[in-house]
């Protein structure tokens, strides 16, 4: 399973909470990926890395931050939760010369009341 | 920009009948095209590539320049096939694959 782990896997918060979700990884690749999956939508980057306190904005980042202070973990943070970003959040990774091939984390469900 | 379009949301199939899964992609410069499937309680995963040009579980993709697509292709569907399909798409040299909106496909025994 490629070495990648997510906590928690399911949270249920209520509206304006702060949450952060972990991602971590021991195959010491470089690159480090948030996304989250809803339904009609599919899979949206939020944020990515690059490397350590290297990261870029994907897609859908307004509403969260990221941070990557080693290579190992990639943390997701919903600054004030809201409703429209209950989804369920991938995380996955991939190494350099390696595009395209990711692998991925086994996902957090997250519930805004 | 990369755009990867899905028209399709569920497909439902009986077994030993023929599976298609469109896929159409907008992007500028030379893509990298792939399928990954996510079956029950399983963790999405790459199915196959183009650059591979390989088999994979008796599907197969051709990528098709002029028409900007990337089929998923199976003459015989089988019950172990249900699954969500994504559609995803990478600029060459770049790390940051973009996704379909995804299928859902339902063999029916």
């Amino acid at each position: 399973d490629a070495g990648i782990t997510q906590s928690p896997r399911h949270k249920v918060t209520e509206t304006g909470t702060p949450v952060t979700l972990r991602c971590h990884q021991t195959e010491n690749h470089r690159y480090m990926y948030w996304y989250r999956q809803d339904p009609g939508h599919g899979l949206r980057l939020i944020h990515y890395s690059y490397g350590v306190k290297d990261t870029d904005k994907g897609e859908v980042s307004d509403g969260y931050s990221v941070s990557r202070s080693k290579t190992e973990d990639f943390l997701l943070t919903l600054e004030s939760a809201t409703s429209s970003q209950t989804s369920v959040y991938f995380c996955a990774i991939t190494g350099t010369g390696n595009t395209g091939e990711l692998f991925f984390g086994e996902g957090s469900r997250l519930t805004v009341l | 920009a990369q755009r990867v379009t899905q028209p399709e949301k569920l497909l439902s199939v009986f077994k030993g009948a023929p599976v298609e899964l469109k896929c159409n992609y907008s992007y500028s410069g030379s893509p990298e095209l792939f399928w990954y499937v996510q079956y029950s309680r399983q963790r999405l995963q790459l199915l196959l590539r183009h650059i591979s040009r390989e088999s994979i579980k008796g599907f197969t993709a051709d990528l098709n320049k002029g028409e900007t697509s990337f089929h998923l292709k199976k003459p015989f569907a089988q019950e172990e096939d249900s699954a969500m399909y994504y559609c995803a798409l990478s600029g060459h040299g770049n790390n940051r694959l973009a996704f379909g909106k995804g299928n859902q496909v339902v063999v029916i025994p």
